[in-house]
């Protein structure tokens, strides 16, 4: 059964530190990644998503690489900013069921002023 | 707009009584799922449906309800079965064979 880790359960840094997020799976099997953005009492905002057979996607500020041999994936956040203050989420689609994404539990990121 | 709406936001009931959460998309849509979020865990699958009048129960099924009447619209019965329904509930929806869900504001049910 597919198990999702992410680790701290919750960080705070300085404004303006380059961070990284953390997220670990127990079955490589998998068909995608994809990590999340949720603010405090609202859904979830897709940031990025990683293919199998892809390493790693960029969106501005945002990296999130995948080794999917470790079980791995980080989302890097350049130059951090209080308004990326939220909890992210990373999740696992595996090939059993197209239909069912595994999430973990976040982690919470305070970025101070 | 496009997207996924849910409603209401706050929803506060009686121990005993059956809620309906309500979840409408206008992305057109085929997949539509149901998850409950608890503090500090990640979401889990309550139900999904990837056709209409179609549903397949998640990894949390027992005492909630769904039904697919048309591509737009899923909603969830909370029944008073459900042992534990005081959550935040997520509504998402993905187009047929597409990997990304695009998920709604989330509603809030409170049962005292």
């Amino acid at each position: 059964k597919q198990e999702v880790t992410q680790i701290p359960a919750a960080l705070s840094v300085p404004e303006g530190e380059n961070l990284v997020l953390n997220c670990s799976f127990t079955d490589s099997a998998i068909y995608n990644l994809q990590w999340f953005r949720q603010d405090p009492g609202k859904g979830l905002t897709s940031l990025l998503l990683i293919q199998s057979s892809q390493r790693e996607q960029t969106s501005g500020r945002l990296n999130a690489s995948l080794d999917k041999s470790s079980g791995r994936s980080t989302l890097y956040i350049a130059a951090s900013q209080p308004g990326d203050s939220a909890t992210y989420l990373c999740a696992v689609e595996g090939y059993s069921s197209a239909s069912k994404i595994i999430f973990g539990s976040g982690t919470r990121l305070s970025i101070r002023p | 707009d496009g997207g996924i709406t849910q409603s209401p936001k706050y929803l506060f009931r009686k121990e005993g009584q059956n809620v309906t959460l309500s979840c409408e998309q206008n992305l057109n849509h085929d997949a539509m799922y149901w998850y409950r979020q608890d503090p500090g865990q990640g979401l889990r699958l309550i139900y999904y449906s990837q056709i209409v009048n179609d549903f397949q129960k998640g990894d949390i099924a027992e005492g909630y309800s769904v039904s697919r009447e048309k591509k737009e619209s899923f909603p969830l019965t909370v029944t008073s079965a459900q042992k534990n329904p005081t959550a935040f509930y997520l509504c998402a929806s993905s187009p047929e064979g597409g990997p990304r869900q695009y998920f709604g504001p989330g509603t809030r049910l409170t049962v005292t």
